[in-house]
């Protein structure tokens, strides 16, 4: 099992729509956990951390479930230029367990 | 400010040849990262410095992948010799903490081993 699993998609949704994906890890004493966006043939960009009370920065909402050992992301209100690749990282005490997910693909369409 | 400076952007080379990627981190973080990404392995750690000392070079290939920091502001990494399966794209980032998932990526230096 990978320690960092997330659903490819890609998930192809009209603009305004809703949506959300997750990501399930398999270390029970991971640390810290992040989302990163990378756009087509761009580097990956640190989007939000997430905290163990849940965060939320305009229309992107993350939450943590520890329980459960997932991370979620939920996109309110999409637009065009939400469209990209999102990586779920988790991170576990030294730099070497900062592990990355494949990454899930987001195409908005018009 | 300056972000994490990656060179060459892309470099077109045959096999057997060496390549060298440079990678300028953001002045004062510590921490330095090699990543390579391809289709099939996604993202993958190859080394990483804390302070400019190799702390975990478990994720590099073989032998001839091999990696330096000479100072606080420059990074290498050197395939000798390369080979078509190498080409890939990789990544150098840097953070201020050694073991927070907070990376800064440079753009990327986009090999092709023909």
């Amino acid at each position: 099992r990978k320690e960092v699993e997330q659903d490819p998609g890609p998930f192809n949704v009209p603009e305004g729509a809703t949506v959300a994906f997750n990501c399930t890890y398999s270390n029970s004493a991971s640390q810290s956990f992040f989302w990163y966006r990378q756009d087509c043939r761009k580097e990956p960009k640190l989007l939000m951390s997430v905290y163990s009370s849940g965060n939320e920065d305009g229309r992107f909402t993350a939450q943590l479930n520890r329980a459960s050992q997932y991370i979620s992301l939920l996109i309110r209100d999409s637009k065009l230029s939400d469209s990209a690749t999102y990586l779920c990282v988790v991170t576990g005490g030294s730099a070497s367990k900062i592990i990355f997910g494949s990454g899930t693909r987001l195409s908005i369409r018009p | 400010d300056a972000g994490v400076i990656q060179s060459p952007r892309h470099e077109v080379t045959e096999m057997g040849q060496e390549v060298t990627l440079r990678c300028k981190p953001i002045s004062g973080h510590n921490s330095l990262f090699w990543y390579r990404q391809t289709m099939m392995r996604g993202l993958e750690l190859l080394i990483y410095f804390n302070n400019n000392v190799p702390i975990d070079d478990s994720g590099m290939p073989e032998d001839r992948f091999s990696a330096k920091m000479p100072n606080a502001s420059f990074s290498t990494l050197k395939i000798q010799p390369s080979e078509p399966r190498d080409s890939a794209v990789y990544f150098c980032a840097s953070s201020l903490l050694e073991d927070i998932g907070e990376l800064f990526f440079g753009e990327g230096s986009r090999l092709t081993v023909l």
